[in-house]
């Protein structure tokens, strides 16, 4: 089944103790990207990464960190968390596609509930 | 900048009934696609529809169904025969082309309850 994993669902950590968020996709799609969601906000995007080693920052990076060594797998890390980064977070994919292919659809994750104390 | 505005934070509707959900949007680009997220309680984004600007064409989808105008910057969502699995949250969400690295700015979302 074609899908972005992302893990874990649910964390609680404590202000700046170190997480990593995984986000891995099996279709082989080389853009990837990380949305925060906040109430009343939407989602805004903070990283994403158009190909392996080719990561750039979205409208709301600070604080945040990415990789991307491997095509199938763009990790979020946060360095040190603070409480402000207390969110629901999104991992997304695509294939790059020029204009008017009909493609540049996100496939989202599930998304991963982070909450900083 | 592009900016996307959905006015309506919360809308009811009972089921086997027909409702709208407004979304506006700012852009200067002529050519864009336009679309709708899906957010139920799982939280999983699901894509519901969406509509390349150049055509004139509304894009509909089995019960869903767009109205489109362009020159208003006017992006609304018809649900009809409303059913319960509707239930969620409903964003709209806009790419501009040609290709940008593919920029989605997306509105604040519009939460529906769908009533038996």
């Amino acid at each position: 089944e074609a899908q972005v994993t992302q893990n874990p669902r649910y964390l609680i950590t404590v202000t700046g103790k170190k997480l990593t968020v995984t986000c891995s996709q099996n279709m082989n799609h080389e853009y990837m990207s990380w949305y925060r969601q906040d109430p009343g906000l939407g989602l805004r995007q903070i990283y994403y990464s158009m190909n392996v080693e080719v990561t750039d920052k979205g409208d709301v990076p600070e604080g945040y960190k990415v990789s991307r060594k491997e095509k199938r797998n763009f990790p979020l890390i946060l360095e040190s968390p603070s409480p402000n980064q207390t969110s629901l977070y999104f991992c997304a994919s695509s294939l790059i596609q020029g204009a008017l292919s009909g493609a540049n659809v996100l496939t989202f994750g599930a998304g991963s509930r982070l909450t900083v104390l | 900048a592009q900016t996307v505005t959905q006015s309506q934070p919360e809308m009811s509707v009972q089921e086997a009934e027909t409702v709208t959900l407004s979304c506006t949007y700012d852009t200067s680009e002529s050519n864009y696609y336009l679309f709708w997220y899906k957010q139920p309680p799982s939280r999983q984004m699901i894509l519901v529809i969406r509509q390349e600007a150049y055509k004139q064409q509304n894009a509909t989808e089995n019960r869903f169904s767009v109205n489109f105008q362009k020159a208003a910057k006017s992006f609304s969502l018809k649900i009809s025969d409303s059913q319960l699995g509707d239930t969620a949250m409903y964003f709209c969400a806009f790419m501009k082309l040609p290709y940008s690295f593919n920029k989605f700015y997306f509105g604040s979302g519009t939460k529906l309850n769908v009533k038996p």
